[in-house]
């Protein structure tokens, strides 16, 4: 099985940077995704990462450790928009390519 | 253009009845995915559907949950004699390529309240 674990709230102020984590348990990896999603809202794709590694993109930065099984999302540069809950998935080999596993998310407040 | 679409938007009915949710996937996209978030829950897989492949319903959280996917197409979601605990959620995913390990573009979902 797969296993997700990942803050229920964090809190920033506008313009600072905050670093979301998450770690996961599974027999078989084949990928982590980052989704974003505002309230009442679908989740949009941020990022993927197979390797380990540092992905950026923007004000977005994401890093993989299949050693330690363990990834980060790295948000700077704080808008107020970028208040909202982040959701760490992973997906598996096999039956579990099938899907995504996702944690329960992280509620981000951005405060000005 | 056009993203993934989901109707209703929102959905109340009473304990017992049946209802239907429906998905038009992104054109062209031959993965979906059906997921359901329950309030302050993660998302969790419901049902993938593949190609002409036989789907894996493994998410499924009992036998009065069923889902189609017509003509390769639109999809629907059916859960009969609702109960208090179906409330969520339901949320439809597509891709362009087959299996998870690729970008999911999500619907806005519909919100089932069973009273």
């Amino acid at each position: 099985g797969q296993n997700i674990d990942q803050p229920t709230e964090m809190t920033a102020t506008e313009g600072a940077i905050v670093q979301i984590n998450c770690t996961y348990q599974t027999s078989g990896f084949n990928g982590l995704f980052w989704y974003q999603q505002h309230a009442g809202e679908a989740p949009t794709f941020l990022s993927y990462n197979v390797l380990d590694g540092l992905e950026e993109k923007g004000r977005f930065s994401s890093f993989l450790s299949r050693s330690k099984g363990y990834s980060y999302l790295l948000l700077k540069e704080l808008q107020m928009k970028d208040s909202a809950s982040y959701l760490c998935a992973v997906t598996g080999w096999g039956a579990a390519g099938n899907k995504l596993t996702f944690g329960g998310g992280t509620r981000v407040l951005v405060k000005p | 253009g056009a993203g993934v679409s989901q109707s209703p938007s929102n959905k109340v009915t009473e304990k017992g009845k049946d209802v239907e949710l429906r998905c038009d996937p992104i054109s062209g996209h031959t993965a979906l995915y059906w997921y359901r978030q329950s309030l302050g829950q993660g998302l969790e897989f419901l049902i993938y559907f593949q190609g002409n492949s036989a789907p894996d319903k493994s998410g499924l959280p009992s036998d009065r949950f069923s889902a189609e996917r017509t003509g390769g197409s639109v999809s629907t979601l059916t859960i009969q004699r609702t109960q208090q605990e179906d409330s969520a959620v339901y949320l439809c995913a597509s891709s362009s390529r087959d299996r998870a390990s690729y970008e999911q573009y999500f619907g806005p979902g519909t919100r089932l309240t069973v009273t």
